[in-house]
């Protein structure tokens, strides 16, 4: 059972690239979700999507978009990737009428 | 924002001694969660609490849900090096479909 599962797990851009980050759960929840966590800054909401079809601005959704494919899949982009985007980020998912978010491993981006 | 205050920000025991960690907030919370990230990995729930007075234990780890719905803590008995990592605390307001994380308390065990 993978749970979520992001790809990939280090990317490496130059300022100005592009770049979609792939979420993908097995768990059949409603909810996902798209952090980034930052030395000292704990875990900070970016984007959400509450079912499929919907996404919503979290605490930190500037330089960002997402797309809810589908069920299964919700991916973060950035446009044109400035140095301070670089951080670690991470995807959760959460079912129905439930409070517990299941978190992916994480991919940790660097941005020069 | 919301914001939950977690401490203390870091902590560095002795094998074999109890550890305890809380978090506080301004607003209510209807549920809160406590996980722990290893390094290089995703946070891993811990335990979860649903309401207001609430005491639950997972093993050595033991939390509780504030009867004010504003804070709640954690403790961790008898530390082993393996409890390692950084501990998050979580609010979720029910109306809302986002968990708000605190900046964390990272653990350190010297055996």
């Amino acid at each position: 059972n993978a749970g979520v599962t992001q790809t990939p797990k280090f990317q490496v851009l130059k300022t100005g690239q592009s770049m979609t980050l792939q979420c993908a759960q097995d768990m059949n929840h409603n909810s996902m979700y798209w952090y980034r966590q930052d030395p000292g800054m704990g875990l900070r909401l970016i984007y959400y999507s509450a079912s499929e079809g919907t996404t919503d601005k979290g605490e930190v959704p500037n330089g960002y978009n997402v797309s809810r494919l589908n069920k299964r899949e919700f991916s973060l982009r950035l446009e044109s990737a400035a140095p301070s985007q670089t951080s670690v980020y991470f995807c959760a998912s959460m079912r129905l009428g439930n409070t517990e978010a299941f978190f992916g491993q994480g991919t940790r981006l660097t941005v020069v | 924002g919301q914001q939950l205050n977690q401490s203390p920000q870091s902590m560095f025991i002795q094998e074999g001694e109890d550890v305890s960690m809380n978090c506080t907030s301004s607003s209510i919370f209807n549920t809160w969660l406590w996980y722990k990230q290893d390094p290089g990995e995703g946070p891993v729930l811990l335990i979860a609490l649903y309401k207001a007075g609430e005491l639950t234990s997972n093993g050595r780890l033991t939390a509780q849900f504030g009867t004010t719905r504003k804070d709640s803590f954690l403790n961790i008995s008898a530390s082993i090096p393996s409890d390692v990592g950084i501990y998050f605390c979580a609010g979720h307001r029910g109306s809302q479909g986002n968990l708000i994380f605190g900046k964390g308390t990272k653990l350190s065990v010297k055996p």
